[in-house]
């Protein structure tokens, strides 16, 4: 199993809704990524988990709160975000947590959010 | 800090023709380099990669040549598929950098038949 998988592909939230993206790989990968891809833009990097503790928040408002609740599951939840929020969300993962620079990541098909 | 600058799309070719994407990078320490591709609807996968100066990176009929006297990474291909249609990003990353990837703003190629 080469694959991260990501629920749902597709979600639609009011401004007030509580939701969560979820993720999840069976590779034993020990490190877990959040990236936010906007429409025509590269992937931009939120938040960085290493052996289930989160190493990484590129300043990420609060509205967005990663969990890791054991080592094959990564999830994101989102409240009261907004409509600038609408992007693409990948999730990835890679072997090494300390960043092995001959490393590759392994992206999921990622979440399309959309927030009216 | 680290960047990387490719080179601005569209790109559109006729299936057959020969592909260059350009890509020249600036990185505060020694950097890996990789192409990824994303295509429709879907995430990124990696394409190919080099981890060392003069190192070739190939795979699905795509090269790219690790060159550090001009800080580059050029992808090629030398008869591109209708299939090959996608979103081409170039990425470093920095060793000790918790493996964060600067990617560049991708490229979109158009393949027509």
């Amino acid at each position: 199993d080469t694959e991260v998988t990501q629920t749902p592909k597709h979600l639609v939230m009011g401004m007030t809704n509580k939701k969560s993206l979820k993720c999840e790989q069976h590779m034993g990968h020990r490190a877990m990524y959040w990236y936010k891809q906007k429409a025509k833009k590269p992937p931009e990097l939120m938040f960085v988990y290493s052996y289930e503790k989160l190493s990484i928040n590129e300043s990420v408002p609060s509205r967005f709160s990663p969990e890791c609740p054991n080592s094959s599951l990564l999830n994101l939840h989102l409240h009261a975000l907004q409509p600038e929020d609408s992007a693409l969300y990948l999730c990835a993962s890679s072997f090494s947590p300390q960043g092995r620079t001959n490393e590759k990541l392994f992206f999921g098909s990622g979440t399309q959010l959309s927030v009216l | 800090g680290d960047s990387v600058t490719q080179m601005e799309g569209p790109v559109t070719l006729s299936e057959e023709a020969c592909l260059t994407i350009n890509c020249t990078y600036t990185a505060t320490g020694y950097p890996s380099l990789f192409w990824y591709v994303q295509y429709p609807g879907e995430g990124l996968q990696l394409l190919l990669k080099a981890t060392k100066a003069d190192d070739k990176g190939s795979n699905k009929g795509f090269e790219a040549t690790y060159r550090k006297e001009t800080t580059s990474f050029h992808l090629e291909k030398g008869s591109v598929q209708v299939s090959d249609s996608a979103v081409y990003f170039c990425a470093l990353v920095v060793g000790g950098s918790n493996y964060k990837l600067t990617f560049g703003k991708g490229t979109l190629l158009t393949v027509n038949p």
